[in-house]
């Protein structure tokens, strides 16, 4: 099993903010990442897959970087509606995994 | 569009069965991997089980193996997880999600909305 360890678990930001989440995979998986964004009450929404691609529909102030084992995701200027919470997840060995999350609060 | 919608889940004691179902419309089903999903209370995601397009390879998370059964009927663009032996820890919103090929190895785009399972006496 590849172990995800994902921080911070909280992220206190204010609207304008650059902010940046972790995603540390236990041993190397290439680029076989990617990251979703889920809104209280509502299903994850892809964001980005193999580390670095965007989604088609996602706003350019995403974006991913890292491979192997370290990951990155950045949020260039917060918007009100990225205050949510962030998941990774690998794909590249069986089982499948996510990251605990992060949740990117309103400071 | 792309729609998944879930269904069969519900409350249901200790010990005993439930089966989800997942139907599928805005694609082609069958040219897709499927999974399942779920989310416990006020936690994370972990992913529970995954099928191949044709059912030839099918994979399941150590916390299900041996009491959930994922299977998939193209001709009728659904998808299902039959779940045995609930207990506890089960208690999740279960997602559908779609694969972006017809292998399980993907990312998941898109989801649905889900499924609330509660196991409770």
């Amino acid at each position: 099993v590849i172990w995800m360890t994902q921080s911070p678990s909280l992220l206190s930001a204010s609207t304008g903010d650059r902010v940046t989440i972790s995603c540390r995979m236990s041993q190397g998986i290439s680029s076989y990442l990617a990251w979703y964004q889920q809104k209280p009450g509502k299903a994850p929404e892809l964001l980005i897959y193999a580390a670095s691609t965007l989604q088609s529909g996602v706003p350019s102030r995403f974006s991913g970087s890292g491979s192997g084992t370290d990951f990155t995701l950045t949020i260039s200027c917060l918007q009100s509606e990225d205050f949510a919470t962030y998941y990774c997840q690998q794909y590249y060995s069986f089982p499948w995994t996510f990251g605990q999350g992060t949740k990117v609060e309103i400071k | 569009e792309v729609q998944l919608v879930e269904s069969g889940g519900g409350l249901v004691q200790p010990g005993r069965s439930l089966r989800l179902s997942c139907a599928a419309s805005g694609f082609t089903f069958d040219d897709y991997a499927m999974h399942w999903v779920r989310q416990a209370p006020g936690k994370g995601l972990e992913w529970v089980s995954g099928i191949s397009w044709n059912s030839g390879s099918i994979g399941y998370a150590d916390s299900v193996k041996g009491r959930f059964t994922i299977s998939r009927d193209n001709a009728k663009n659904s998808l299902y997880l039959q779940m045995n032996s609930l207990r506890a820890e089960d208690t999740a919103l279960y997602y559908c999600a779609k694969g972006v090929d017809s292998s399980t190895n993907t990312w998941f785009d898109p989801w649905g909305q889900g499924t609330l399972v509660t196991v409770s006496s």
